[in-house]
């Protein structure tokens, strides 16, 4: 993932609009990523999944894109509500039970 | 669908004393388990990568005598943070991986607030 240790970037949509969300990965080895989101003194909770050898991936109201040329992954989340609101994660791994590297994370903030 | 269990989810200790965080993998046997730490307004921080019956893998510049990790069985890890400063203090988090899994094995715990005064 990106740089870890710095804080968090924010970004605001109105309810009712897309939201994006961007991460950059470190590693062209790893081959599976996991978006996840994170309320506020809670543990991570799985999003979406998407593996290296798709590039793009669709669940209820959100989607996932991952662009293995320039190691970016995004999340786009249809119709953000307010219970969007949280922190996201992309996360890497080579799969396989290795290790999850996380990336800085994004706060989302839905306005009304 | 999977479950972890960490407990506590909150605990405040006295600064030089030494606490216990377990992660309980409830509904399946996790061969793998890892420990995040996560400051405030920060990402998550693997810590160390602990397999059933071995020593665990620390990450680079995290204190193996002072993160004491034991992973005695498939459904149990503990991560003991000893002679504990106030720096310490920060969110634990741990993840269990089932293999049985499929591509999504990793599951996590709800968290440990860790506050040293």
């Amino acid at each position: 993932g990106e740089s870890v240790g710095l804080h968090l970037p924010t970004l605001s949509v109105q309810e009712g609009d897309n939201s994006i969300i961007n991460c950059a990965y470190s590693n062209s080895a790893s081959d599976y990523f996991i978006w996840y989101k994170q309320e506020s003194g809670k543990g991570p909770q799985f999003i979406i999944d998407i593996r290296s050898n798709m590039d793009k991936r669709q669940g209820q109201r959100v989607t996932v894109l991952l662009n293995k040329t320039v190691k970016h992954l995004s999340l786009q989340i249809a119709a953000t509500q307010p219970g969007d609101s949280a922190v996201y994660f992309c996360a890497e791994t080579t799969g396989g039970g290795n290790k999850l590297t996380f990336g800085t994370g994004t706060q989302l903030k839905v306005e009304l | 669908g999977a479950v972890v269990s960490q407990h506590p989810s909150r605990v405040i200790c006295k600064s030089g004393t030494s606490v216990k965080i377990e992660c309980r993998s409830l509904d399946f046997q996790a061969t793998t388990m890892f420990w995040y730490r996560q400051f405030p307004k920060q990402s998550l921080m693997l810590m160390a990568t602990s397999n059933e019956g071995s020593k665990a893998t620390y990450e680079q510049g995290v204190e193996k005598d002072k993160f004491l990790i034991n992973h005695a069985s498939l459904t149990l890890s503990t991560l003991t943070v000893t002679s504990a400063h106030p720096e310490d203090s920060s969110f634990y988090i741990c993840s269990a991986y089932d293999p049985t899994g499929g591509d999504y094995g990793y599951t996590f715990g709800s968290g440990t607030r860790l506050t040293v005064v």
